[in-house]
């Protein structure tokens, strides 16, 4: 298996709303990412988790809440989010040598 | 600072046409750089990265550590190519980031 999974593909929610987005690999990759990404514009690092241990948190605001429970697996957990938040999320994963990382194909996020 | 930079938003050519997309990078240390592709529609997949000195789908890009470039070229380019474009350098030195240039969307023309 050599693929990053996401779900959903699409969600939307309003800003009261409380909802997570998942991302899963099975290829043994210890370093996970989640990304922001809008339209015609390069993906934005949110999150690092090297060895299931949040390693680097790119001044992201509290609304957005990564978790990861194992090594497969990393959650992004929306609370309070804003429409300025709508976006597309990428997860991804790489080895640690060299850094290669695969990429989801993305939840689609709108906030109404 | 650590940073990519594509000159080009846009860059159009037609069918079998060569095609250089240009990335520019500014690291301190050695660099790791890939170049990343994103069709219409589909996840972002790894093209090529430096260190494999690969050829993938008619693509080469060579590490220039002297003008500090990673240009992505290929002879012919084929609609197929159209796309968008992500040059992307992993930051060892700042606890392991992968960052993006701007992106060039390349469009291919019958």
């Amino acid at each position: 298996d050599t693929e990053v999974t996401q779900t959903p593909k699409h969600l939307v929610m309003g800003m009261t709303n409380k909802k997570s987005l998942k991302c899963e690999q099975h290829m043994g990759h210890r370093a996970m990412y989640w990304y922001k990404q809008k339209a015609k514009k390069p993906p934005e690092l949110m999150f690092v988790y090297s060895y299931e241990k949040l390693s680097i948190n790119e001044s992201v605001p509290s609304r957005f809440s990564p978790e990861c429970p194992n090594s497969s697996l990393l959650n992004l957990h929306l609370h309070a989010l804003q429409p300025e938040d709508s976006a597309l999320y990428l997860c991804a994963s790489s080895r640690t040598s060299p850094p290669e990382a695969f990429f989801g194909q993305g939840t689609r996020l709108t906030v109404v | 600072a650590q940073r990519v930079t594509q000159p080009e938003k846009l860059l159009s050519v037609f069918k079998g046409a060569p095609v250089e997309l240009k990335c520019n990078y500014s690291y301190s240390g050695s660099p790791e750089l890939f170049w990343y592709v994103q069709y219409s529609r589909q996840r972002l997949q790894l093209l090529l990265r430096h260190i494999s000195r690969e050829s993938i789908k008619g693509f080469t890009a060579d590490l220039n550590k002297g003008e500090t470039s990673f240009h992505l070229k290929k002879p012919f380019a084929q609609e197929e190519d159209s796309a968008m474009y992500y040059c992307a350098l992993f930051l060892y030195n700042q606890g392991g980031k992968l960052i993006f240039g701007q992106g060039t969307e390349l469009s291919v023309k019958p």
